[in-house]
This record gives C-alpha cells, structure tokens and sequence, in this order.
C-alpha cells in the first residue's frame, strides 16, 4: 500500500504552461507539505498545511498555488511555468507535533522546456 | 552561510570500512535533528533521530552536540546496500506546531566491494 502518492511521476512541459501536481496520503496524518529539490540536491519546504489551513508559506513566487480538498490530499498549480521551474517536487505528510516524522512521496520531476 | 551545512563528499569506501559524517547548524532555535537517507532519484526517508545523549541503531550512531551546534553520523562495518545520500536535517520551530524541516546539501556515501 502507497503511503504518499503524487501524480504524475514526470512531467514535461513547455514554458508558459500551466500545471498540476496531486498527492494523497493514506496514514491519516493532519499535516501536508510541498518540498522542492533542484539540481544542486538541496531540499526546500514550499508551503505546508494542516488540516486544510496554510502554516508555512515560504518565500515561493505567486505562480505557485497549493490547494488542500481535505487533509489527505494537498495539490500544487503552477502558473506560467519557467525554465527555474525545472526541479523535483516532493510531498510529505506527518503528524501536527514538533519533529514528528515526516513520510516523503516518490516525487514529481518537472522539466520545462 | 546555508543554515545546515554537510560536506557533499562523495565519501568512497570499501565495504567493512567505518565511516563518520559530520554537519553543522547555525540556527540555535533548532530542537530537534534527524539523519535521513536519499538513495539516487528517490525520496527522503528517516533514518534515524538524534539526541544530546548519542543514540544508535544497529551499525549507525548518531550525536549530537548542541553546544558546537554539531551532529555526526557513524556507520560501521558498511555495506554495499549503505549507498546513497545522507541528508542532515534540523527541525526549526516556527510557523504552526511541527515547525520547519531545514535540510543540509546531503553528503554521498559509494560503498565498493
């Protein structure tokens, strides 16, 4: 059974588009993130929400729309995309408590060309 | 300054070998601190937390020293399966009640035969 699951695993895409990646969880936790991972392999949280509820929205261009339906699932739209784009995504999930464990999704490489 | 800071490597050694990665955090406010594992074009997973008293985990110890704001990581008797990136991460509490993951660059580990 999938933990984390994002949709889709690789995405390829011209500059200017429009784009959309999904996760779920099914361990029943409260907290979601978005992670980005460039080419120089660091990890950076995007935005995070629990419960629905944006808690962190780090420094992240307007283009970059997180959407959370309900707490197990937390979507990113990507408006107008640039070549700096071009990264893999992650999401993860944890429990609402300091240091909890948070459980990362296989990941979505976007390219954009 | 990155606010966590690891040596990239990559670490080469022989299996059987023991090897010590070590990294370093700039922020005070960090509470808590882990060790996670990124094997090559997959996602984070915990390996393991770190705590002031030392903890281990089979062949891997880990310390951390909050003083010099250090944390360590050792694996003996390495094995081929080892392989991969060794990600420093330190919780720092801010937005929400998790806080923030802050990962370091990662440090490389090839265990050859």
């Amino acid at each position: 059974d999938t933990a984390v699951s994002q949709t889709p695993k690789y995405l390829v895409t011209q500059m200017g588009n429009d784009k959309s990646i999904k996760c779920e969880q099914n361990l029943g936790h409260d907290t979601m993130y978005w992670y980005k991972q460039d080419s120089k392999k660091f990890l950076k949280i995007m935005f995070s929400y629990n419960n629905k509820e944006l808690i962190i929205n780090e420094t992240v261009p307007n283009r970059f729309s997180p959407k959370s339906p309900d707490k197990a699932h937390l979507n990113l739209h990507i408006n107008s995309l640039e070549l700096g784009d071009s990264a893999v995504y992650f999401c993860a999930s944890s429990q609402y408590r300091p240091g909890g464990e948070q459980y990362f999704g296989p990941g979505t490489r976007l390219t954009v060309t | 300054r990155k606010e966590v800071e690891q040596d990239p490597g990559p670490f080469n050694v022989p299996e059987g070998a023991t090897v010590a990665f070590n990294c370093t955090y700039s922020n005070s406010a960090s509470q808590s601190f882990f060790w996670y594992r990124q094997d090559c074009r997959k996602e984070p997973k915990l390996l393991m937390s770190v705590y002031s008293s030392g903890n281990e985990d089979g062949r891997f110890t880990a310390q951390l020293n909050r003083a010099s704001q250090y944390i360590s990581l050792l694996i003996r008797d390495s094995k081929l399966s080892d392989s991969a990136t060794y990600l420093c991460v330190v919780n720092r509490l801010g937005s929400g009640n998790t806080g923030k993951l802050i990962f370091g660059q990662g440090t490389t580990l090839q265990v050859k035969p």
